[in-house]
């Protein structure tokens, strides 16, 4: 399997600007998790979702940031407008629950944001 | 609610010296309990797990015990390499959900 997918690997972007993260889970997983780990704050958990379907948003930091999982091979995350406050990388990661692996989560390589 | 503590690093080391990073846990239940290492540049990589009290994880030479009576997973190894320098992350598992409370993260340097 290809592991967990992130694009792009880096993106620098300017205050204002929307910016979309992608990730696409190893296949069969029904759980998708969004961190964010920054040197401040460590590794936060923003998001996650079970078979396409947000469980617990409460770490969305606020409105300007928005997740989506469309299908169970594909999420984005959305940060609109984008602030310097939100440099971090951004990491995906997926699990299978009930299986050999199951409460195993499996990590993306991550995505750097920069906003200037 | 959940929480994981581990020792602030850095840890540096010499090579092959002894490795042990402290972890306690507070949890409702009976969680399960993971070590997770990031080496420079990468993501998240699961080092070891345990599923319930006594149990030992192990892998790479790495080693921690699941003691509920301590509330503790402290991981260790015998003998480090360069190649060990990394930030090693305690967590624990509980709700179904998968959901992980991960500690703050240890950074380790090992020097030749």
């Amino acid at each position: 399997d290809a592991g967990v997918i992130q694009s792009p690997r880096h993106e620098v972007t300017e205050m204002g600007q929307e910016v979309t993260l992608r990730c696409k889970p190893i296949s069969g997983h029904d759980y998708l998790f969004w961190y964010r780990q920054t040197m401040m704050r460590g590794l936060e958990l923003l998001i996650y979702f079970n078979n396409n379907v947000p469980i617990d948003d409460s770490g969305m930091p606020e409105d300007r940031f928005s997740a989506k999982m469309p299908n169970a091979s594909f999420s984005t995350l959305k940060i609109q407008p984008s602030e310097p406050r939100d440099s971090a990388v951004y990491f995906c990661a997926s699990s299978a629950w009930g299986r050999e692996t199951q409460d195993t989560q499996y990590f993306g390589p991550g995505t750097r944001l920069t906003v200037l | 609610g959940n929480s994981v503590t581990q020792m602030e690093g850095p840890v540096t080391l010499s090579e092959e010296a002894f490795l042990t990073i402290n972890c306690t846990y507070t949890a409702t239940g009976y969680p399960s309990l993971f070590w997770y290492v990031q080496y420079p540049g990468e993501g998240l990589q699961l080092l070891l797990k345990a599923t319930k009290a006594d149990d030992k994880g192990s892998n790479k030479g790495f080693e921690a015990t699941y003691r509920k009576e301590t509330t503790s997973f402290h991981l260790e190894k015998g003998s480090v390499q360069v190649s060990d320098s990394a930030v090693y992350f305690c967590a624990l598992s509980e709700a179904a959900g998968n959901k992980l409370t991960f500690g703050g993260g240890t950074r380790v340097l090992v020097k030749p």
